[in-house]
């Protein structure tokens, strides 16, 4: 079966203090893998997308890498604001999503 | 440009109620998806529409659950009777549906219903 697992499910982190997220899937002949930010009370705010393995993506302190069978969001020296959940998601059939159940980060001053 | 917009972003019904929630996406965005997501967990998807047809609605309880997405525009989603279970936050996305697999989904805010 088709699957998403996230770890770990809550990080909590001092401001600067680097860590990373962890994606794996089991789909069958992936087709790209997203991540997704998600704030309280909002709706989930795209950030990357991977399609190969060994891509990797930047954005501000966020990196997105991906392999055969897992991806990883390396979070450097995050700040307060940087806390969220976040969600990977990988396409299965035609474009339907499946999300994992995410990780929620809190970054502490 | 603007996102994709939901409306209400609360409501509280007694089980039973029915409810409805509107959703406008991205302009110009043909492909439309409904989300249930539970707090906790990932959002599940409940169905897509293509322009004004659907795609995909295997996960939509449809003893309770409706959609619709006249002219291929906005979309309603409809739950009569609500249930206890059916509390969650749900979710309006949309793709411009030029790729297919790899289009990426851009999401609303979400509406919150509690069903007491």
């Amino acid at each position: 079966e088709d699957q998403v697992t996230q770890s770990p499910e809550a990080l909590r982190l001092q401001e600067g203090e680097s860590s990373s997220l962890n994606c794996s899937y089991t789909v069958s002949g992936l087709r790209g893998l997203f991540w997704y930010r998600q704030d309280p009370g909002k709706g989930p705010e795209f950030l990357f997308t991977l399609y190969s393995a060994g891509e990797e993506k930047e954005k501000e302190r966020l990196k997105a890498t991906l392999t055969k069978k897992e991806s990883f969001l390396h979070i450097t020296a995050p700040k307060p604001e940087d806390s969220a959940t976040y969600l990977c998601a990988v396409p299965y059939n035609t474009d339907k999503l499946i999300f994992g159940t995410g990780t929620r980060l809190q970054v502490f001053p | 440009e603007a996102g994709v917009a939901q409306s209400p972003r609360y409501k509280i019904i007694e089980k039973r109620q029915s409810v409805a929630f509107w959703c406008n996406p991205i302009s110009g965005h043909a492909t439309l998806y409904w989300y249930q997501q539970i707090l906790g967990q990932g959002p599940k998807l409940l169905i897509q529409f293509q322009n004004n047809g659907v795609v995909d609605d295997s996960q939509l309880p449809k003893d309770r659950f409706s959609a619709e997405r006249l002219k291929g525009v906005d979309s309603t989603l409809k739950i009569q009777p609500a249930k206890l279970e059916d509390s969650a936050v749900y979710l309006c996305a949309s793709s411009d549906g030029t790729v297919g697999y790899s289009d990426t989904q851009y999401f609303g805010p979400g509406t919150r219903l509690t069903v007491l």
